[in-house]
This record gives structure tokens, sequence and C-alpha cells, in this order.
């Protein structure tokens, strides 16, 4: 079973407007979360994380929120560019146990 | 300049040949990890090690075994290939739980 869900495989936003990737999660005792971005033919590489005492994280043009009581958490770029078109991977983990990775989903930022 | 390696990028090669993925890292990590990727689909753990002499069996049942004899150095091998091995595979390290950092991958094809 799942234990990180990224319901929508794809994502499509013109640019300059506003990119938000979701993510669920069943495990309750998750404790970090972590965003990862991956172009075709490399390996992810890290963007941004989220530790469960906070709700908001932000990094430039990137927000992570956190909604631990729905277990959910979401991705927000603004303003989107068409270099952040990639596949982005929702991960989680608590403080002792391997990071447990989503099926990602695929953004196209459109010119 | 840290970083992590892998190779070969690309493998296409026979059903029963014995292959070795390589991965290095310059970072001085203890923790190093093996992921198995098919498009679409989320990272699954098949190989973990958190320092020298260190390995263990991931979430995803995987045939190919590994070693960690030297810090930097976390091979893959496959005694048997198969075309079910075909697949990307990823390999990561990291100081802590948490933030990995990727290497580029090897895109295996088994024929």
């Amino acid at each position: 079973d799942q234990q990180v869900k990224q319901n929508s495989p794809s994502l499509s936003v013109q640019e300059g407007r506003i990119s938000i990737l979701n993510c669920d999660y069943t495990n309750s005792m998750f404790d970090y979360f972590l965003w990862y971005k991956k172009y075709p033919a490399e390996g992810p590489t890290f963007l941004i994380s989220i530790s469960s005492i906070k709700d908001k994280n932000e990094d430039g043009r990137f927000t992570v929120f956190l909604n631990k009581s729905a277990k959910h958490l979401s991705l927000h770029i603004v303003p989107s560019q068409p270099g952040d078109s990639a596949v982005y991977f929702c991960a989680a983990s608590t403080s002792y146990d391997k990071v447990i990775f989503g099926p990602g989903t695929s953004l196209s930022v459109i010119p | 300049e840290a970083d992590i390696y892998q190779t070969p990028r690309y493998l296409v090669i026979g059903t029963g040949k014995k292959i070795t993925l390589e991965c290095s890292q310059t970072m001085g990590h203890d923790k190093m990890y093996w992921y198995q990727q098919d498009p679409g689909m989320e990272l699954h753990l098949i190989h973990y090690s958190y320092g020298v002499n260190s390995t263990e069996k991931g979430d995803l049942s995987s045939e190919s075994t590994v070693s960690r004899i030297r810090t930097e150095h976390f091979p893959l091998t496959l005694e048997s290939a198969r075309p079910s091995h075909t697949s990307q595979y990823l390999c990561a390290s990291s100081v802590a739980i948490g933030e990995q950092f990727f290497g580029p991958g090897t895109r295996l094809t088994v024929l």
C-alpha cells in the first residue's frame, strides 16, 4: 500500500502562473517531508523540505505547506518558469527510518 | 568537487550475463542507497548501507547484491540478468535520514 501518494500524474501551467503540486501520506509517524525535482536522464535533486513542527517553509519561488491533520502537503511554485518543467517527487520519512517516495507529478510549464 | 557518480549511464545486455553497476561518492557520506525506478512510478529502495561493512535489503525485493568495503564505493551486482531487471537504477548518499544526493542513474535494458 502506497504510503506517499501523488494523485496527479501530470500538470500543465502557463509561464508566470502558480504551480501547485499535491501530496498525501498515510503514515502519521512521518515527521520530515521533502520535494525532489527530476529532469529526464538525470537523478533527482533535492528542492525543499519541511519538518512536521512547521506548517510552511519558503525558499525563493518555492513554498511547501504542510497540513498534518489532513496528512497533506503541497508545493507551490510562483511564478512558474519553463525551466521548472520536470517530474516532482514528494517524499517522507521518520527520524530514524528510510525515505519513502511518491510516484511523482510531471509538471509542464508552457511558455 | 563533491559529487556522486554512476557508471555506466546506459547498459544493454543479454539474459544471463553478470553485471555490476558502479556508484561512488566524494562527499564522505556514511549512508548510501540503491533505488529502482520504472517510468511513472515511485522510487523503490532495494538496498542501503549506513557505513562500511553494513548492508541491508530495502523495501522492494531484489535479486541484486551490494557491498560496502569503502565509504565512497557502493556497487550493485546482478549475477544473472533477466528482462524483468530492465529498469533505471539510482544511487544516492546522505549524511542523515532525509536529504539525499542522487547520481545520474543507470538505465539497464536486458534483452
